[in-house]
């Protein structure tokens, strides 16, 4: 079955540059996705990617794929404290497939 | 802005009560539905897919008859959890799958704020 698998937890410095990363094993992922879940709050999307784009950058977003290896990444660039949350990757398949989603990575932004 | 949106963010209830959340999709229609459930630092596990006039999918391991979900309309579904007990206590998140014109693929999925319950 689908898997998804993220580092559990990430910290970095205010104005440092974040990386999260995400890997699959559903070689039919058409669509990922990444969600940012502050404490207490429900998921809100952040950026996603077809599965046929290696890059998508989104103001301080980067996405990188890597589909040959299955693997995603979030960079955030200039982190803020503001950015400490859990970030959720997720993957599906078409039009009428549910999301996976990743075990999440708790970013924490230190002064 | 939210574009979806759940009702109530916080409820307390009686062991052996009934509760209802809602989920509506604000400003677009929503066929499908989605509804999670998540423990403290852990992912959201799928309980169920509910598509509009018609019944609910539910995952494997998740009691179709305690946690019943209605979906109605296109942008409305509930999710009732009957004679609840202290361990259904959680934090039940929807989503709903649509486009909103923004850009994004037209499966994207929205969610919604999240409920948590707690039963005593």
């Amino acid at each position: 079955g689908e898997d998804v698998e993220q580092s559990l937890f990430l910290s970095v410095r205010e104005g440092d540059s974040s990386v999260i990363n995400c890997t699959y094993t559903d070689s039919s992922s058409t669509y990922l996705y990444w969600y940012k879940q502050e404490p207490g709050a429900g998921l809100q999307l952040l950026t996603y990617i077809f599965s046929n784009m290696d890059m998508k950058q989104d103001q301080r977003l980067t996405v990188l794929l890597n589909k040959k290896d299955k693997h995603l990444s979030l960079r955030i660039a200039d982190t803020q404290t503001g950015d400490s949350a859990i970030y959720f990757c997720a993957e599906t398949r078409g039009t009428a497939s549910k999301l996976t989603f990743g075990t999440g990575t708790r970013l924490q932004v230190t002064l | 802005g939210a574009v979806v949106s759940q009702h109530p963010s916080w409820v307390i209830c009686k062991s052996g009560t009934s509760v209802k959340i809602e989920c509506r999709s604000l400003d677009f229609q929503a066929t499908t539905m989605f509804w999670y459930r998540q423990f403290p630092k852990q992912s959201l596990m799928l309980m169920a897919t509910s598509n509009e006039g018609s019944k609910a999918t539910y995952e494997q391991g998740v009691e179709k008859d305690k946690f019943l979900i209605n979906h109605a309309s296109l942008t409305l579904s509930t999710l009732t959890v009957t004679s609840a007990h202290p361990e259904d206590s959680s934090f039940y998140i929807c989503s709903a799958r649509g486009f909103v014109g923004t850009g994004e693929p037209g499966n994207t999925i929205y969610f919604g704020e999240g409920s948590w319950l707690t039963v005593v």
